[in-house]
């Protein structure tokens, strides 16, 4: 079966220091892969998606960027973080149109 | 371009009544999808059902039902004798014919069920 791994789940950061989020998908193949940000009482903004290996595309600019260094990691980084990056940070995979299954998160904190 | 609207922000019911979520989308192609997810407190989205434009049934999952109205471009669902475990976020969601690059969440329904 697939399972989608998040981590860290909760991280507090200074403003201005740089932001590694890992996700890893297992038991499929070729997944869609997603980031999305969910602030606080919010809905779901995508932030990010790939279709394949460094194929990535961004749906909002902002000074976030991702990365997918294999087929199953999908990594989503920030040289500098801003007050306005804190939330909720989910990663998803797909098979093409099929339904998104998130992963459990990781909760960002910038002060 | 696509947009889900799910015009109910939060709603709140007591235990044992049912409980109806509204979702309208809009899209021009003729081949799209539909889902629902849950997020409970603990944050990790639930995916609940998928449906395909061609496929206009309702589909019942114990308390669970959904209703599927192309002529109203509406996919609302329907909780039944609701419980306290039910209470959660709600998103409705569209997809288009495409790699899911265009999946769209509505902005979510914040359930309250109590006691």
């Amino acid at each position: 079966s697939q399972t989608i791994h998040q981590w860290p789940a909760t991280l507090v950061q200074p403003v201005g220091s740089p932001l590694s989020l890992e996700c890893t998908v297992e038991g499929t193949s070729n997944p869609n892969l997603y980031w999305y940000r969910q602030a606080a009482g919010r809905g779901l903004q995508l932030l990010f998606y790939s279709v394949g290996i460094g194929q990535i595309s961004s749906e909002v600019p902002q000074n976030l960027s991702a990365s997918r260094p294999q087929d199953r990691q999908f990594i989503l980084s920030s040289k500098k973080l801003l007050l306005s990056d804190s939330g909720f940070y989910l990663c998803a995979w797909s098979v093409q149109v099929d339904e998104q299954f998130f992963g459990p998160g990781t909760r960002l904190t910038v002060l | 371009a696509q947009k889900v609207t799910q015009a109910q922000t939060e709603i709140s019911v007591v235990e044992k009544e049912d409980v109806t979520l509204d979702c309208v989308y809009e899209t021009r192609d003729t081949t799209y999808y539909l889902f629902w997810y849950k997020q409970p407190p603990s944050g990790e989205l639930v995916f609940l059902i998928r449906r395909n434009s061609f496929d206009e049934q309702n589909e019942i999952s114990g308390r669970y039902s959904w209703n599927f109205q192309k002529s109203t471009s509406s996919f609302n669902f329907t909780i039944t004798a609701s419980q306290v475990v039910d209470s959660a976020v709600y998103f409705c969601a569209l997809s288009e014919n495409n790699y899911g690059q265009n999946f769209v969440f509505g902005p979510g329904t914040r359930l309250s069920v109590l006691p």
